[in-house]
């Protein structure tokens, strides 16, 4: 039984394309996180929501734009693709927000903008 | 600005014996410390961590020690198995919630 679930696991687009990518947790948490994880396998916070509310948006291009419907979903829209946002997308989720909850982390989604 | 390294890229060590993987900080603010581990096509998952109130923390083969003063903590598996041959990961955290993540170590233990 996935605890923290993405779609699709694969993403192959053309450059200005409009995706999304989609996130569920069935663990009950509050907070949510997207990451995203470059060639140099940094992984990098992009946001956070806890309870449906934004938390944590880093400097990232309003190109995307995080969608948390309900407490169990957090969605990724990113607009007008670039080369530069190749990489491999992490949702994460999180009891609560606070340093000492740790996170669990879906598979992934690696997405390819040629 | 990198708050926190993982300066060995990789670490190879033989079944059996000790596997030791580093971690740096720069951030005093920093309270919380974890450590992940992550396989080939999947999340990372997490593996043990420690309060900035505490040494040191251990959870079977793992240990992990903080030393505070010179903003390191180190990992420590043993004894090392080949099912634990993954990327791992460190990450420190404030109160605010926020995790930053070193680049993480490949660790290979050969049988």
């Amino acid at each position: 039984d996935t605890a923290v679930s993405q779609t699709p696991k694969y993403l192959v687009t053309q450059m200005g394309n409009d995706k999304s990518i989609k996130c569920e947790q069935n663990l009950g948490h509050d907070t949510m996180y997207w990451y995203k994880q470059d060639s140099k396998k940094f992984l990098k916070i992009m946001f956070s929501y806890n309870n449906k509310e934004l938390i944590i948006n880093e400097t990232v291009p309003n190109r995307f734009s995080p969608k948390s419907p309900d407490k169990a979903h957090l969605n990724l829209h990113i607009n007008s693709l670039e080369l530069g946002d190749s990489a491999v997308y992490f949702c994460a989720s999180s009891q609560d927000l606070g340093a000492d909850y740790e996170q669990y982390f879906g598979p992934g989604t690696r997405l390819t903008v040629t | 600005d990198q708050q926190v390294k993982q300066n060995s890229p990789s670490l190879s060590v033989q079944e059996g014996r000790i596997s030791i993987l580093n971690c740096d900080y720069t951030n005093s603010m920093f309270d919380y410390f974890l450590w992940y581990k992550k396989y080939p096509a999947e999340g990372p998952t997490f593996l043990i961590s420690i309060s900035s109130i505490k040494d040191k923390n251990e959870d079977g083969r793992f240990t992990v020690f903080l030393n505070k003063s010179a903003k390191h903590l180190s990992l420590h598996i043993v004894p090392s198995q080949p099912g634990d041959s993954a990327v791992y990961f460190c990450a420190a955290s404030s109160h605010a919630g926020k995790s930053t993540f070193g680049d993480g170590t490949t660790l290979t233990v050969k049988p």
